[in-house]
């Protein structure tokens, strides 16, 4: 159980468009979803945090214009990011938690790259 | 705010052999989680294993155990029989509980199991 998925798994874009990406959990209902970024050989930076129905809770420095987040559902969150440039090609990672289980589950990451 | 630090960013251990992973946090709160991830190249984060800081048994997981000091504030990770699929990143983490827990992750450490 408390299985995550992402897709894509990898996208290649050109700079200027936007890209979304969707996390759902797939065998519980998440109440609570969170959206890290990760860069080669670094830890995970946390962007943002998202509950069902709520607008989502940005980390500071996190440009809420350019990464915009939809958690319209229990099972399902994305992650759009508007008018990508090279420097947001990175490693995508979404994480869900359940109420009460303190614990994150996490999907296997989606690799943007923006040419 | 809490802190979470891995000051190796590298290690080897020979395979079938024991290595130990260090963390240290730093922490206002009483009751909380720790754990540990595995990042291997796939990039899919993996829970090893998981310490609630009440518990004073520390936590094990077959070939893996942590020895968690509340008071020090260590909490680290021992490989035991080390294989070569333990070769990966590994990240240790801590989590305050309570809505919207968010995990907050140290920088991380590169383990290289040689054969």
């Amino acid at each position: 159980g408390a299985v995550v998925s992402q897709h894509p798994s990898r996208v290649i874009c050109k700079s200027g468009t936007s890209v979304k990406i969707e996390c759902r959990s797939l065998d519980f209902q998440a109440t609570t979803m969170f959206w890290y970024r990760q860069f080669p050989k670094q830890s995970l930076m946390l962007m943002a945090t998202s509950n069902e129905g709520s607008k989502a809770t940005y980390e500071q420095g996190v440009e809420k214009d350019k990464f915009l987040i939809n958690h319209a559902s229990l099972t399902l969150s994305t992650l759009t990011v508007t008018s990508a440039h090279p420097e947001d090609s990175s490693f995508y990672i979404c994480s869900a938690s359940r109420l009460s289980y303190n614990e994150q589950f996490f999907g296997p990451g989606t690799r943007l790259t923006v040419l | 705010a809490q802190t979470v630090t891995q000051s190796q960013p590298e290690m080897s251990v020979q395979e079938a052999e024991t290595v130990t992973l260090s963390c240290t946090y730093d922490t206002s709160e009483s009751n909380y989680y720790l754990f540990w991830y595995k990042q291997p190249p796939s990039r899919q984060m993996i829970l090893v294993i998981r310490q609630e800081a009440y518990k004073q048994q520390n936590a094990t997981e077959n070939r893996f155990s942590v020895n968690f000091q509340k008071a020090a504030k260590s909490f680290s990770l021992k490989i035991s029989d080390s294989q070569l699929g333990d070769t990966a990143m590994y990240f240790c983490a801590f989590m305050a509980p309570g809505a919207n827990s968010k995990l907050t992750f140290g920088k991380g450490i590169t383990l290289s199991v040689r054969p």
